[in-house]
């Protein structure tokens, strides 16, 4: 079945340590984004890609840096310079100027 | 700045009752309106969408009209059940461009109680 797989389902990160969250695709889909969603806030853009090799910041980039290696995939590293990670994380993607399709999200706690 | 303001919930209804959740938006331009639905520990799913002014989105009995003049975008439902109990967020996109990002409300928590 198409669709976008998110790994894992919940993450625990300490102190100080970087951690990467999955987002794999198999919709053919040029691009790739990635959202923060905390309790009352909606959802907040952290990066974009819209071909490979290429991505731009969203609103909250700081302490996040992803990479586009292949069309497919499109990791998120939570660094140890996001001083508050605890969030729920959804990746998504879409054909160029049509709706995005999500994941089911990483939940991300710290120890 | 483009935003998209939402009631502000949480919502509870009894089953079978009319919903509405009010979305109003502010935009330089003619967006496109979203609904999404995001049901516990899930990702969200487009529900409904509509593309220009008067154009209704509609899927699974709800409802939603994209309002130029009033810049509303209203989820309706004439009759919720149970398994509708999620949160809602209305969002708005420009196509073209070099962005295509969505912007989101904050979403409206709906319980809904047999």
């Amino acid at each position: 079945d198409g669709g976008i797989t998110q790994s894992p389902k919940y993450l625990f990160r300490k102190e100080g340590q970087n951690v990467t969250l999955s987002c794999e695709q198999n919709l053919n889909h040029d691009a790739m984004y990635w959202y923060r969603q905390d309790p009352g806030q909606g959802l907040r853009l952290i990066y974009y890609s819209q071909i490979v090799n290429d991505f731009q910041k969203g609103d909250i980039a700081e302490g996040y840096s992803v990479s586009r290696e292949k069309k497919e995939s499109f990791p998120l590293t939570v660094t140890s310079a996001q001083k508050n990670p605890t969030a729920f994380y959804l990746c998504a993607s879409s054909s160029i100027g049509q709706p995005q399709h999500f994941g089911d999200g990483t939940r991300l706690s710290i120890l | 700045g483009n935003s998209v303001t939402q009631m502000e919930g949480p919502v509870t209804l009894s089953e079978e009752a009319f919903l509405t959740i009010n979305c109003t938006y502010t935009a330089t331009g003619y967006p496109s309106l979203f609904w999404y639905v995001q049901y516990p520990g899930e990702g969200l799913q487009l529900l409904l969408k509509a593309t220009k002014a008067d154009d209704k989105g509609s899927n699974k009995g709800f409802e939603a009209t994209y309002r130029k003049e009033t810049t509303s975008f209203h989820l309706e439902k004439g009759s919720v059940q149970v398994s509708d109990s999620a949160v809602y967020f209305c969002a708005l996109m420009f196509y073209g461009g070099s962005q295509g990002n969505l912007i989101f409300g904050k979403g409206t928590k709906l319980s809904v109680k047999p």
